[in-house]
């Protein structure tokens, strides 16, 4: 198994550019999410979701979206680059009484 | 939503010596409380966890309590090794959905 897979592990974007995180799990988990990691502030909730088909907002979801079209894949976009949106992504899946989240192994992004 | 509360921010220690770090939420829907590991660099890991039926689990130098009346729960590193060394964030979240962490504990264990 390859665990949970995200794509690319280092991005640079201009103000206003638009992108997808990729993240893939192989280990058929109906929870996946997505977090950013901000020096201080601990690991925050964009987006998650409970199986194909549902998804829903965590605690910083303005300029994101996901979509959950199979249970394997989880994408985010940014609709349109902020300098706010400099940070560290993770992605994280697991199952129902499973322990805790497997993370990936997240992606740099840095918006200029 | 959940909000998770984490203390302190920054710990160091004599090796040798124990470390507590403690955690407070505000969901008592909440059932689920793990602790992760970050190296730096590297993603989070999972160390241990406790579910809400259960007041303490150890697993060899580590343990965490939880107090479901007061909203809190703490993990205790014992005899710590500079290997130890690392950020360690706590959570909570309700049978794994919208699980939300705290701001992390940067743990120094010093040889």
């Amino acid at each position: 198994n390859a665990g949970v897979t995200q794509t690319p592990k280092f991005q640079v974007l201009k103000t206003g550019q638009s992108m997808t995180l990729q993240c893939a799990q192989d280990m058929n988990h109906e929870y996946m999410s997505w977090y950013r990691q901000d020096p201080g502030m601990g690991l925050r909730l964009i987006h998650y979701s409970v199986g194909a088909g549902i998804t829903d907002q965590g605690e910083v979801p303005n300029g994101y979206n996901v979509s959950r079209s199979t249970t394997e894949d989880f994408p985010l976009r940014l609709l349109s680059a902020a300098p706010s949106q400099t940070s560290v992504y993770f992605c994280a899946s697991t199952s129902q009484g499973a322990d805790g989240y497997t993370f990936g192994s997240g992606t740099r992004l840095t918006v200029v | 939503g959940e909000n998770v509360e984490q203390h302190p921010s920054t710990l160091s220690v004599q090796e040798g010596d124990s470390a507590v770090i403690k955690c407070t939420y505000s969901d008592s829907a909440s059932n689920y409380f793990p602790w992760y590991k970050q190296e730096l660099g590297k993603r989070p890991q999972l160390i241990i966890d406790i579910r809400s039926n259960v007041g303490e689990k150890k697993d060899q130098r580590i343990a965490v309590t939880l107090n479901k009346t007061a909203k809190h729960f703490s993990l205790h590193i014992t005899e710590t090794q500079p290997e130890d060394s690392a950020v360690y964030f706590c959570a909570a979240s309700d049978n794994n959905n919208d699980m939300r962490f705290g701001a992390g504990t940067r743990l120094t264990v010093k040889p």
